[in-house]
């Protein structure tokens, strides 16, 4: 089993700076990594495919980068609407696996 | 535009079945793959199973695997998730999801919460 670590578990932020988010494969995915978005009380939103893929209707604001085991999404400058838990997925192997979060808060 | 809206969920006892049902809208059902991804309360993520476009293919979570079956009915364009042997670890919401060409959960249902206690 792919286990994905993502860092930091929270990023206290203001709105306009930019966010860093970091996920760890513990092999090889190649690009094969997703970044979704959760506020609360929702469900799940798919903001890149394929490591820097956006979505549709994804803001140019995030971008995804990386390959093989190390993986970032960046926001470039944070908007009230951006603050929610991120997390990661990968579709290189079964079983699927998520990383266990980023909440990104106001500070 | 894409619609799932999960229904089946409930307070089930230990040891007891549900049957999970996702019925869809909004695309060609029987040209994409689709699964379910739980998330207990407070809790993140976890990919629980999916299945091929046609429904001939199947995969799971070692944690549910043995005790879950997951199929479609293309004729009524509904993705099923049967659950047996709860546990209370299988406290949960369940999303239903669709796959995007490249299996990335597309679209994702808002969810039926599955609660397993005596």
């Amino acid at each position: 089993e792919i286990v994905l670590t993502q860092s930091p578990a929270t990023l206290s932020l203001s709105p306009g700076e930019r966010a860093t988010l970091s996920c760890r494969a513990s092999q090889s995915v190649s690009s094969y990594l997703a970044w979704y978005q959760q506020k609360p009380g929702q469900a799940p939103r798919l903001l890149i495919s394929d490591a820097s893929g956006r979505a549709t209707g994804v803001p140019a604001r995030f971008s995804g980068g990386g390959s093989g085991t190390d993986f970032t999404l960046t926001i470039s400058s944070l908007e009230p609407e951006d603050f929610a838990v991120y997390y990661c997925h990968q579709r290189r192997s079964w079983p699927r696996t998520f990383g266990q979060g980023t909440k990104v808060e106001i500070k | 535009e894409v619609q799932l809206l999960e229904s089946g969920g409930g307070l089930i006892q230990p040891g007891g079945s549900l049957r999970l049902s996702c019925a869809t809208s909004g695309f060609t059902f029987t040209s994409y793959a689709m699964g379910w991804v739980r998330q207990a309360p407070g809790k993140g993520l976890e990919w629980v199973s999916s299945i091929n476009d046609i429904g001939v293919s199947t995969y799971y979570a070692d944690s549910v695997k043995g005790r879950f079956t997951i199929f479609k009915d293309n004729s009524k364009n509904t993705l099923f998730l049967q659950l047996n042997s709860l546990r209370a670890e299988d406290t949960a919401l369940y999303y239903c999801v669709k796959y995007s060409a490249a299996w990335y959960n597309e679209a994702w249902g808002q969810g039926t919460l599955v609660s397993v206690s005596s």
